[in-house]
């Protein structure tokens, strides 16, 4: 079983749907979640931190479910521009920083 | 703003070949990345380093070594290119021990022939 797992999509969805991603990981003991944007040829960036208590960030929601073991990302009123590979990051808690990525989810969003 | 920069944006070696890979950052991180990433495969840590001097080795050391002599310069270097090293390189750096945000250069894309 893969550490971390992502559906790899594409997710095609028009302009202001709302779509939503899961990402399971293995490690029980995994303290700490990410999900980061990377845009085509592009580097990754952070998008958001994932909390125990789930956050919310304008149209964008991360929620954890440590019994389940899963993440998600709840994108609202998706616009053009979020189109791009979100990448779920997940820190196995080994010691050092062992972040380990998922291998994306890619968000297609048509006028 | 952070600034991780990665010497070449594209190289093409030839199997065999010593091939350089620089990334400077220019905040004051006491850590430093290298990863490679590959379709379906995701992003790989190779070898990371926490303190000038320090290194330690990631999850797919193999065929790679680093150097890290100033605190923000991380070097990668493949000591004999292989093609099954091609692939896209990415540099980060952050903060401190803890799980911070990592900070990615833009990336170098090697292909090796």
């Amino acid at each position: 079983r893969k550490e971390v797992e992502q559906d790899p999509g594409p997710f095609n969805v028009p302009e202001g749907a709302t779509v939503a991603f899961n990402c399971t990981y293995s490690n029980s003991a995994s303290q700490s979640f990410f999900w980061y944007r990377q845009d085509c040829r592009k580097e990754p960036k952070l998008l958001m931190s994932v909390y125990s208590s789930g956050n919310e960030d304008g149209r964008f929601t991360a929620q954890l479910n440590r019994a389940s073991q899963y993440i998600s990302l709840l994108i609202r009123d998706s616009k053009l521009s979020d189109s791009a590979t979100y990448l779920c990051v997940v820190n196995m808690n080994t010691g050092f920083q062992k972040l380990v990525f998922g291998t994306g989810t890619r968000l297609l969003v048509s006028p | 703003d952070v600034k991780v920069t990665q010497s070449s944006r594209y190289l093409v070696k030839r199997t065999g070949e010593k091939v350089f890979l620089e990334c400077v950052q220019d905040m004051d991180h006491e850590n430093m990345f290298w990863y490679r990433q590959d379709p379906g495969l995701g992003l790989r840590l190779i070898y990371f380093s926490y303190d000038v001097k320090m290194k330690e080795k990631g999850d797919i050391p193999e065929g790679y070594s680093v150097s890290r002599e100033k605190k923000e310069r991380f070097s990668l270097i493949l000591e004999s290119a292989s093609t099954n090293q091609t692939s896209m390189y990415l540099c980060a750096s952050s903060y401190d021990r803890g799980p911070r945000e990592l900070f990615f250069g833009e990336g170098s894309r090697l292909t090796v022939l």
